[in-house]
């Protein structure tokens, strides 16, 4: 089965700063990768999506990067915000399993003011 | 357009004991799965349901089971509970079933055994 894994698993930025973090995932056959974010007491937000036919995918301060070949996928938030420190995951669609997600581990990101 | 909703948000049980969540998935949306999240495991996938079938299941036990009504809405069941069953169980709805489709999370029932 997939097998998707997350670093850091933390990152303390200043606010203002850029935020990255990475996940690695197993199966060739993955084509869909969304990120969400999970605030404390709140089920996870989905906040940006990629498929495999795309390499990059912005929305305002935040972008998705994939690479196929190398089956890597990134996070990047600009200008980051107090309000943006949460718990980032990712996950990866496996090919042949209909919704089923298989997350990353999770990355807790602070944003200092 | 309401979100997913579940219910219980908050539950305390005993080992032994069985417990059944409720999700209620956003209106219009057929596909619900279900999710285990804990420190140790992280987010596990449980099972999904379209069209009150079963589509796929995870690596859980057969304590765990689940159904999904005609009207979407989607229970999950617990048998004989376990310390270790204690965990945010989260359920997840879609318009569709099948790879690259969002899935939107409901804020998950807290579930705790002693």
């Amino acid at each position: 089965g997939e097998n998707v894994e997350q670093h850091p698993s933390t990152l303390s930025v200043q606010e203002g700063d850029s935020a990255v973090i990475k996940c690695t995932y197993s199966d060739s056959a993955s084509n869909y990768f969304p990120w969400y974010k999970q605030e404390l007491g709140k089920g996870p937000q989905l906040i940006i999506d990629i498929r495999s036919n795309v390499g990059e995918k912005k929305d305002q301060r935040i972008a998705v990067t994939l690479n196929k070949t190398a089956k890597h996928f990134s996070l990047h938030i600009t200008e980051t915000q107090p309000e943006d420190s949460a718990v980032y995951f990712c996950a990866a669609s496996e090919g042949d399993a209909g919704n089923m997600l298989t997350f990353g581990g999770g990355t807790r990101l602070m944003v200092k003011p | 357009k309401a979100g997913v909703t579940q219910t219980p948000r908050y539950l305390i049980k005993t080992r032994g004991q069985q417990v059944t969540l409720s999700c209620s998935p956003i209106s219009g949306h057929r596909s619900v799965s279900w999710y285990q999240q804990t420190p140790g495991q992280g987010l596990q996938f449980l099972f999904e349901y379209f069209s009150e079938t079963q589509r796929n299941k995870g690596n859980f036990p057969g304590r765990f089971s689940g159904r999904q009504f005609s009207n979407s809405r989607s229970e999950m069941n617990v048998s004989t509970l376990e310390l270790g069953d204690s965990a945010l169980y989260l359920c997840a709805s879609s318009d569709r079933p099948g790879q690259g489709y969002e899935q939107y999370f409901g804020p998950g029932t807290r579930l705790t055994v002693t």
